[in-house]
């Protein structure tokens, strides 16, 4: 399986405060995405990145900040955290090239990072 | 209206059987559809993706791609215990890969 670690693994923090998470690849992947997923919502899409210092808005973008610096790192700001963003992150990335016509977009999933916002 | 809407279920079939998962997308522009497995508190892991109009059989799953009705669907023939998980269908319109809320399946010994 493709090397993506998240950190921390968990966190507890307090309303108001500022939070980062960090996404690391070794697999050098091209494309690297930050979801959230909560009980009955499934996983939505918070920001991606297509390169370094390219990136975009997923479906739940508000109140989150997208940093990649290297092609390796993906980091998730929250930039005043709220109870309402307490819920697992998903970091993930993959290759999303072209191969013989088919686009290989598998997704390589971090382990999650279990967020609490109290 | 969500971009891949999903059944959340959860849907129980008996063990040996056929299941039938399913999945409708709202962007005409989707050229890759993906059905991913997830166990409770562990990371989704893909199991099939599809490109093109038909089926695509890998082992027990088969996954049905319909573009013109905006349709996708994943069976599972002899359904076992460990098929017992969370199943999310994904859809990548241009550079995003855009996730429904996903179906719980519960086999039943």
């Amino acid at each position: 399986d493709a090397g993506i670690t998240q950190s921390p693994r968990h966190k507890v923090t307090e309303t108001g405060t500022p939070v980062t998470l960090r996404c690391h690849q070794t697999e050098n992947h091209r494309y690297m995405y930050w979801y959230r997923q909560d009980p009955g919502h499934g996983l939505r899409l918070i920001h991606y990145s297509y390169g370094v210092k390219d990136t975009d808005k997923g479906e739940v973008s508000d109140g989150y900040s997208v940093s990649r610096s290297k092609t390796e790192d993906f980091l998730l700001t929250l930039e005043s955290a709220t109870s309402s963003q307490t819920s697992v992150y998903f970091c993930a990335s993959s290759w999303a090239e072209k191969v013989d016509l088919v686009a290989n977009e598998k997704l390589f999933f971090g382990s999650g990072t279990q967020l609490s916002v109290l | 209206q969500k971009e891949v809407e999903q059944n959340s279920g959860p849907l129980s079939v008996p063990e040996g059987a056929i299941a039938s998962l399913n999945c409708t997308y709202s962007d005409r522009g989707s050229q890759s559809f993906f059905w991913y497995r997830q166990y409770s508190g562990k990371s989704p892991e893909l199991i099939m993706s599809i490109y093109s109009n038909g089926d695509k059989e890998d082992g027990r799953f088969t996954a049905q791609l319909n573009k013109a009705s905006q349709y996708v669907s994943l069976l599972i023939r002899d359904s076992q215990p460990s098929d017992s998980a969370t199943y999310l269908c994904a859809v990548s319109p241009a550079d995003k890969i855009i996730f429904g809320k996903g179906t719980r399946l519960h086999i039943l010994p």
